[in-house]
């Protein structure tokens, strides 16, 4: 069974829509993290989580905001979307921040 | 800002070659990290490194620190290899700066 699940696995939005995109991982890991990858850019670091506070951003806009309501899940809500924020967006945990993640399947998003 | 450079881009190699990746990376970094990206797209972690060498398997990681190089060495390789091989320098917390990866391909 997967133990870091993200969900939807695809996930298709319009221009100006709010999507939020899911991971939960039972690893029982402190620290949470989400990458971005798309066609025109190497994987990118997006933010991190260590015992659910914000430990490092590198996310120039507000429209992505994540969201963690208990520590195993770390949610990454978009809004205003526009169609340079198709990507495939990858969510990753660690026992702590020192530690190489494990990363989810990712969530392949697409704006039209 | 900050930068990784891999090379080569690609490698074609018969199984049972040896390979060897490069990375370069433009300030100081607390660690390099290489990354095994499959070709459906998971991502998994191999070797994480600060400095010197570290081996695991098949993979031999070497990081010189002061030089802002690093190297991934894979010995006798099999099809099953083939991918993309995604080198990254933290920052710290897991702030990873990646390369545009070496996509290497194993023929029988």
């Amino acid at each position: 069974d997967p133990k870091i699940i993200q969900k939807p696995k695809y996930l298709v939005a319009v221009t100006g829509s709010e999507k939020i995109l899911i991971c939960e991982q039972y690893l029982g890991h402190n620290a949470m993290y989400w990458y971005r990858q798309s066609a025109k850019k190497p994987l990118e670091f997006m933010f991190s989580y260590s015992y659910q506070k914000l430990m490092d951003n590198q996310t120039a806009s507000s429209r992505f905001q994540p969201q963690s309501s208990k520590k195993n899940h770390l949610d990454l809500q978009i809004t205003a979307l526009k169609p340079d924020d198709s990507a495939t967006y990858f969510c990753a945990s660690s026992q702590d921040t020192d530690q190489a993640p494990l990363f989810g399947e990712g969530t392949r998003l697409s704006v039209l | 800002g900050q930068q990784v450079q891999q090379s080569p881009a690609s490698l074609v190699l018969q199984e049972g070659e040896n390979a060897e990746l490069q990375c370069n990376f433009s300030s100081t970094a607390t660690r390099l990290q290489w990354f095994y990206q499959r070709p459906g797209g998971s991502l998994v972690s191999l070797l994480s490194n600060p400095s010197g060498t570290k081996h695991t398997g098949r993979l031999t990681s070497t990081t010189v620190t002061k030089e802002r190089r690093g190297s991934l060495h894979i010995s006798s390789s099999q099809i099953t290899d083939s991918g993309t091989y995604l080198c990254a320098m933290d920052t710290g917390y897991q702030n990873f700066y990646f390369g545009k990866g070496t996509s290497l391909t194993v023929i029988p």
